[in-house]
């Protein structure tokens, strides 16, 4: 069974940082590409950022660019998102799900980890 | 303000049929497949539609996408309560070189 777990969330200060985790399980980890997804308290879902399989090619949305960094570790099947710089506005519900790049459609999601900024 | 407009909120009988609308323009719809995602609230999203029209294994064919030029639409018929849900239209802008979601669609099914 194909399953994604994400972990690193919490409460964090304006301007601090928090790295997520999302463990990945039942399925090449390496052979896909992955993104991560957030949901603000009575907001619509936004994507985050993006980070290609083989190539580890990244993507980010304006949002976040240059604030966020995504990686992955192939080796141990588990995407990352370090985000430094964080605002009120990076409250959300932080989802990754994979990417099928080919046909563009993120096809299986995390529950997510619930990201708090706030003094 | 989203990429991809979508209607906030629509509504129907148990039973009925209903279609949500996402607008969008040629550096995304126009050019790239689009998705549709069900989205319960406390629960992972969902993948309904892929490729424009296309079902994943283990969704019902009460669930259709269809696409026209720089406008796609997600059709649901014989309407269930547990249909209620908020529903996202998704593609790559290749303009902006980033993933763009519809603002999203609050289904009500009366």
């Amino acid at each position: 069974e194909v399953q994604l777990l994400e972990s690193g969330g919490g409460l964090v200060q304006p301007g601090g940082s928090l790295r997520l985790s999302c463990a990945a399980s039942g399925f090449t980890f390496s052979s896909y590409a992955m993104s991560w997804v957030r949901q603000a308290p009575g907001k619509g879902l936004e994507w985050v950022s993006g980070i290609g399989g083989s190539d580890s090619s990244t993507y980010y949305a304006d949002s976040v660019k240059g604030r966020f960094t995504i990686s992955r570790d192939n080796s141990k099947n588990t995407l990352y998102l370090q985000m430094n710089g964080l605002r009120a506005e990076d409250t959300a519900v932080y989802s990754c799900a994979i990417y099928v790049a080919s046909e563009g459609y993120m096809d299986v999601w995390g529950k997510g980890t619930t990201v708090t900024v706030s003094s | 303000q989203s990429v991809l407009t979508q209607p906030p909120s629509v509504s129907a009988a148990p039973g009925q049929k209903v279609t949500i609308s996402c607008s969008g323009s040629s550096s995304n719809i126009g050019n790239n497949y689009v998705s549709w995602y069900q989205h319960l609230p406390g629960t992972a999203p969902k993948l309904l539609i892929c490729e424009d029209n296309k079902r994943p294994s283990g969704i019902p064919d009460r669930f259709s996408g269809s696409k026209s030029g720089t406008s796609a639409t997600l059709g649901i018929t014989g309407l269930q309560t547990g249909d209620e849900a908020d529903y996202y239209c998704g593609t790559w802008d290749s303009s902006l070189s980033a993933w763009v979601f519809g603002g999203g669609t609050k289904l009500t099914v009366l």
